[in-house]
């Protein structure tokens, strides 16, 4: 069974950074491209970036571009997104998902971990 | 890249069927056969119902079926049932930068 489980979310000041991680489970982690996906309390998805499987290619939502950094461990099996920078509209649940091997589609999620920024 | 449209509400008995529709581009919907659409319970994480427009994953009840025509994909749910009352969210493939935009969502209320 796929199991992906998201952590580090928590409360921090504007201006300040963090580290998300996502532990992955029941499937070979190192063979999927994996993504990153916030909502906001209320609002709907938001795609926020994207790896490659050995950690070579990445992409990212111009909302988040050049503050944000996705990264991975495949020995580890666990992908990570680095937040700088972070301002109150960074405030959401963010999901880790993985990417169908016929490409293009979401198709797992995590559970999600809440960060808030917020002095 | 703007959100997908999708209307914010929609209801039926059970029983009915009801679609949701999913409004983009053609830079998004109408150039790509990559249309998913997710469920989400309430503070649950979304689920893939529908996948390539038309396709469904395993375990997926064949009550959820998928379309689309031009830069409109849309979402049927025959046969509603309770456990049906959730968010439903369109997405679409928007190319190698942007990856994937998704709808803003649908509030399906079983009546």
């Amino acid at each position: 069974e796929v199991q992906l489980v998201e952590s580090g979310g928590t409360l921090v000041q504007p201006g300040g950074s963090l580290r998300l991680s996502c532990a992955a489970s029941g499937f070979s982690f190192s063979n999927y491209w994996m993504h990153w996906v916030r909502q906001a309390p209320g609002k709907g998805l938001v795609w926020v970036s994207r790896i490659n499987t050995d950690g070579s290619s990445t992409s990212y939502a111009d909302s988040v571009k050049g503050r944000f950094t996705i990264s991975r461990d495949n020995a580890k099996d666990t992908l990570y997104l680095r937040m700088n920078s972070l301002r109150a509209e960074d405030t959401a649940v963010y999901y880790c998902a993985s990417e169908s091997l016929e490409g293009a589609t979401i198709d797992y999620w995590g559970q999600g971990t809440l960060v808030t920024v917020s002095s | 890249q703007s959100a997908l449209t999708q209307p914010p509400s929609a209801s039926g008995s059970p029983g009915q069927s009801v679609t949701i529709s999913c409004t983009g581009t053609s830079s998004d919907v109408g150039s790509y056969e990559y249309v998913s659409w997710y469920q989400q319970h309430p503070g649950k994480a979304p689920k893939l119902m529908i996948y390539e427009v038309t396709k469904r994953p395993s375990g997926v009840p064949d009550r959820f079926s998928g379309s689309k025509s031009g830069n409109t994909a849309s979402l049927t749910v025959s046969g509603l049932q309770a456990e049906d009352e959730a968010d439903y969210y369109c997405s679409s493939y928007a190319g190698s930068n942007n990856f994937v935009v998704f709808g803003g969502g649908t509030k399906l209320t079983v009546l």
